[in-house]
């Protein structure tokens, strides 16, 4: 596709349990960030990658959280042991390189965590 | 503080007026400027980009940056009921790829 797709649009899941979410960025794109978009809260940054390593995880909210990207291009956010505040919309975005700064973003997940 | 603070509005403009949008930064290091505009329920959309003091003019789109006072605006000519969203404000610190976004201002363009 011409766009940063995510997968799947919409999760909701049980507290306690592991979830997996996906994002294919832009083909060529080399940068790739996770965002967390909580209700009525801007958007949170979580994690970026160039290439397949994370230079910076800074955002990280605990050690629940991890992100990985394999062959730089796919990436999967694993939160494990999922909680109620985990509930938000998780974007994707990806850029040419880490130098451009224009991000173009996924359409989300949203997560719901009952 | 919080590092990029914007006005949550809603912020209501009569049909063609100008809106302005206003949003301020606390970290005198920041490099570059983004406006997004994000739909309810869609991802958010980049309309504008600025790294210089001054205005920049695109279309009905004008943003001005103060790095003096630390605040970066958006106008928008002409309003249109398309132009109802929410407008978040994101700043790069230089040298740090992540956008440090606002909490956004929700603009209703009234017909």
């Amino acid at each position: 596709g011409a766009g940063v797709s995510q997968s799947p649009s919409n999760k909701v899941t049980e507290k306690g349990k592991d979830v997996e979410l996906r994002c294919d960025p832009i083909s060529g794109h080399t940068a790739l960030y996770w965002y967390r978009q909580s209700l009525g809260q801007g958007l949170e940054f979580l994690i970026y990658f160039q290439g397949n390593s994370a230079p910076d995880k800074s955002g990280l909210p605990s050690d629940r959280f991890s992100a990985e990207r394999t062959g730089g291009s796919v990436s999967t956010l694993t939160i494990q042991r999922t909680q109620q505040e985990d509930s938000a919309v998780y974007l994707c975005a990806s850029s040419w390189d880490s130098l451009t700064d224009t991000q173009y973003f996924g359409p989300g997940t949203r997560l719901t965590v009952l | 503080q919080k590092e990029v603070e914007q006005n949550s509005g809603p912020l209501s403009v009569p049909e063609g007026a100008i809106a302005s949008l206003n949003c301020t930064y606390s970290d005198r290091g920041s490099q570059s400027f983004f406006w997004y505009r994000q739909y309810s329920g869609k991802s958010p959309e980049l309309i504008m980009s600025i790294y210089s003091n001054g205005d920049k003019e695109d279309g009905r789109f004008t943003a001005q940056l103060n790095k003096a006072s630390q605040y970066v605006s958006l106008l928008i000519r002409d309003s249109q009921p398309s132009d109802s969203a929410t407008y978040l404000c994101a700043v790069r610190l230089f040298g740090n790829e992540k956008l440090t976004f606002g909490t956004g201002t929700r603009l209703t363009i009234i017909p």
